[in-house]
């Protein structure tokens, strides 16, 4: 059974990064993707981007391309979302969520991570 | 890449059938059968209930079931209990591996 575990709250300066990291156990990490979703306070829920830990290619959504970078460390099995450039809206809970595949293609996800918090505030 | 649009919010009485769609353009949803819903109540995480459109995980109640037409797909939600009350989220793929998530619809229970 796959297990996701997120790193903790994050409080940030505007204008500054945060690394949010999801380490997973419990299954083969390299076959699967693993995605980031975001949800800010009583908003849907909105996928950021994710990788092919196996292949370490990214994909982003074309509103986070060159603020995201998603990366994974096979050896740890662990995947790290870093956010670039902080703003109060992107205060939000950010989930790490693995990903099944179907030709090469993402399918659904399951399980996702307990999520992480992150404030931006001055 | 604009998200999937689903009503706001729904609602039906315990027993009803309700039924929530999810409509995209034929670059997403119309071109892949890579629909997945999720279910989520306050304050938790996301949960995976129907995947490429109509397949249901293991451990999901047989009261979910998800279609799709042209464009738009649908989960419907057979004999309603007040558990079901939560958010619900589409998702499709949308080439280029891509992903785009519903505005999400809030269930009411009456």
């Amino acid at each position: 059974q796959v297990q996701l575990v997120q790193s903790g709250a994050e409080v940030k300066k505007p204008g500054s990064s945060v690394k949010v990291s999801c380490k997973a156990s419990g299954g083969t990490f390299s076959s699967y993707a693993i995605s980031w979703v975001r949800q800010a306070p009583g908003q849907g829920l909105e996928w950021m981007g994710g990788i092919i830990p196996f292949f370490g290619t990214a994909n982003y959504a074309q509103k986070f391309q060159g603020r995201v970078t998603v990366t994974a460390d096979e050896s740890t099995s662990t995947a790290y979302m870093e956010l670039r450039s902080l703003k109060s809206e992107d205060t939000a809970v950010y989930f790490c969520a693995r990903g099944a595949l179907e030709a090469g293609r993402l399918t659904w996800f399951d399980p996702w991570g307990q999520g992480t918090l992150v404030t931006v505030s001055s | 890449q604009s998200a999937l649009t689903q009503p706001a919010s729904v609602s039906g009485s315990p027993g009803q059938s309700i039924t929530i769609s999810c409509t995209g353009t034929s670059s997403d949803v119309g071109s892949y059968n890579l629909v997945s819903w999720y279910q989520q109540h306050p304050g938790k995480v996301p949960k995976l209930m129907i995947y490429e459109v109509t397949k249901r995980p293991s451990g999901v109640s047989n009261r979910f079931s998800g279609s799709k037409s042209g464009n738009t797909a649908s989960l419907t939600i057979s004999g309603l209990q007040a558990e079901d009350e939560a958010d619900y989220y589409c998702c499709s793929y949308a080439a280029s591996s891509i992903v785009i998530f519903g505005g999400g619809t809030k269930l009411t229970v009456l």
